[in-house]
């Protein structure tokens, strides 16, 4: 069974610094990967998603992700936070063919921009 | 504008009674998803629907009831046999099983 790990429940981080924020999944298959970002007392939205081809995926607001598949990795970036950045993030993973309907969740990590 | 509404926002109920959250979608989306949210658990599947008329058991469906009589209408009940129905509740759809969501705005319910 798929499964995502994010390793950090709460990153704080100064405005203007740049911020990783860590997303592992466990398949053995070719999967989908998104990333999300829930504001408070919202419901979710896309950030970004890799289907296939290039690896380093670029999405809204500035956020990028790269996929790692030797590492079983899909780690989000960016450069530089502002304030705004501040809200949950949640990566999210689905099997090619066949595996669980639907996609699986991590557990989210809060990002804490600092002024 | 396409999107999925939820409805209402923030319900309070009292123990023992049943609850029903509304989901709506004009997105024409086949799949749909109900996911409950609690702090530091991340979203957890209580039940999704593939297509009309026909819906699977998620992870925690226990204590919660759906139906899907029309493509754009996925209604939870929330009974009187959930142990702890105080949450964030998260409405979704999709083109298919395995492409992104598409979610509401949530529906906070609070037990008193």
């Amino acid at each position: 069974a798929q499964s995502v790990t994010q390793l950090d429940s709460q990153v704080p981080v100064f405005e203007e610094a740049p911020v990783e924020l860590r997303c592992n999944y466990s398949s053995s298959v070719s999967v989908y990967l998104f990333w999300y970002v829930q504001y408070p007392n919202q419901g979710l939205q896309l950030l970004l998603k890799y289907l296939s081809g290039s690896t380093l995926v670029k999405g809204i607001n500035g956020f990028e992700a790269e996929f790692n598949k030797s590492q079983t990795s899909f780690h989000l970036r960016k450069p530089s936070v502002h304030i705004s950045d501040t809200a949950e993030y949640f990566c999210a993973v689905t099997e090619r063919w066949g595996g669980a309907d639907g996609l699986t969740f991590g557990k989210g990590t809060h990002l804490i921009i600092q002024p | 504008d396409g999107g999925i509404t939820q409805s209402p926002k923030y319900l309070f109920r009292k123990e023992g009674q049943n609850v029903t959250l509304s989901c709506e979608q004009n997105l024409n989306h086949d799949a749909m998803y109900w996911y409950r949210q609690d702090p530091g658990q991340g979203l957890r599947l209580i039940y999704y629907s593939q297509i009309v008329n026909d819906f699977q058991k998620g992870d925690i469906a226990e204590g919660y009831s759906v139906s899907r009589e029309k493509k754009e209408s996925f209604p939870l009940t929330v009974t009187s046999a959930q142990k702890n129905p105080t949450a964030f509740y998260l409405c979704a759809s999709s083109r298919d099983s395995k492409r992104e969501l598409f979610f509401g705005e949530g529906s906070r319910l609070t037990v008193l």
